[in-house]
């Protein structure tokens, strides 16, 4: 059975890089797509991008200058970096399993603030 | 880009009511449609994929519909369980996005 975690620091200052990974166990990335998702405190949830596990990207327009999503199929893992990070980016991300069948996996999510 | 429009924001409701959330997309999304539930502090969990097919596992009483630009969840018969918030989700090619959420609470 496929799970994700997520990882990455907790606590990023204005203006600099909010870097997280999410590990894939119990599966192959192979032939899927993998998202990532956030939800800043008290709000809905907002798609940031996914990547297809050849490392083929999309992203949201209202962050697509500000996002890279990566892939190490070596180590089952897939990253988010968002770049000149303000108050505004502080959420609960995730990241999740895309397919024709929706975002059927999740991992818990991991809260990220960004305050000086 | 295609934008969600999901309704209502709140609904309150009692054990045993018919439950119905409607999202409408912006133009025609075929039916990539898929719809989530979040309890609080939770990941969201898939109830529902191309706009009407159960996920394995998720009770009967759940049933998606519709195709093109509208679409609804229902909830036959809400449950205790049922209580939290519902998101549809557009995945069409090379984008997705959700719509606003809808909070299911008691009357």
């Amino acid at each position: 059975q496929v799970q994700l975690q997520e990882s990455g620091p907790g606590l990023v200052k204005p203006s600099e890089t909010l870097s997280l990974t999410c590990t894939v166990s119990g599966g192959s990335m192979r032939s899927y797509y993998w998202s990532w998702i956030r939800q800043p405190p008290g709000k809905g949830l907002e798609w940031i991008g996914y990547l297809y596990y050849t490392d083929s990207t999309n992203y949201n327009p209202s962050l697509k200058n500000r996002v890279t999503i990566s892939v190490d199929s070596s180590k089952n893992q897939f990253s988010l970096k968002v770049n000149s990070v303000t108050a505004a980016d502080t959420a609960v991300y995730y990241c999740a399993r895309d397919s024709d069948y929706g975002l059927d996996v999740w991992g818990q999510g991991t809260t990220v603030t960004v305050s000086s | 880009d295609i934008q969600m429009t999901q309704s209502p924001s709140t609904l309150s409701a009692s054990v045993g009511d018919r439950v119905t959330i409607t999202c409408r997309a912006s133009e025609s999304i075929g039916n990539w449609m898929a719809w989530y539930q979040q309890k609080r502090g939770k990941a969201p969990k898939l109830l529902i994929y191309r706009a009407s097919t159960l996920e394995t596992g998720v009770p009967s009483r759940f049933s998606g519909s519709g195709s093109g630009t509208e679409f609804t969840l229902t909830i036959s018969s809400l449950q205790p369980d049922d209580f939290g918030t519902y998101y549809c989700q557009r995945y069409t090619s090379f984008s997705r996005s959700f719509g606003q959420g809808t909070k299911v609470d008691v009357k």
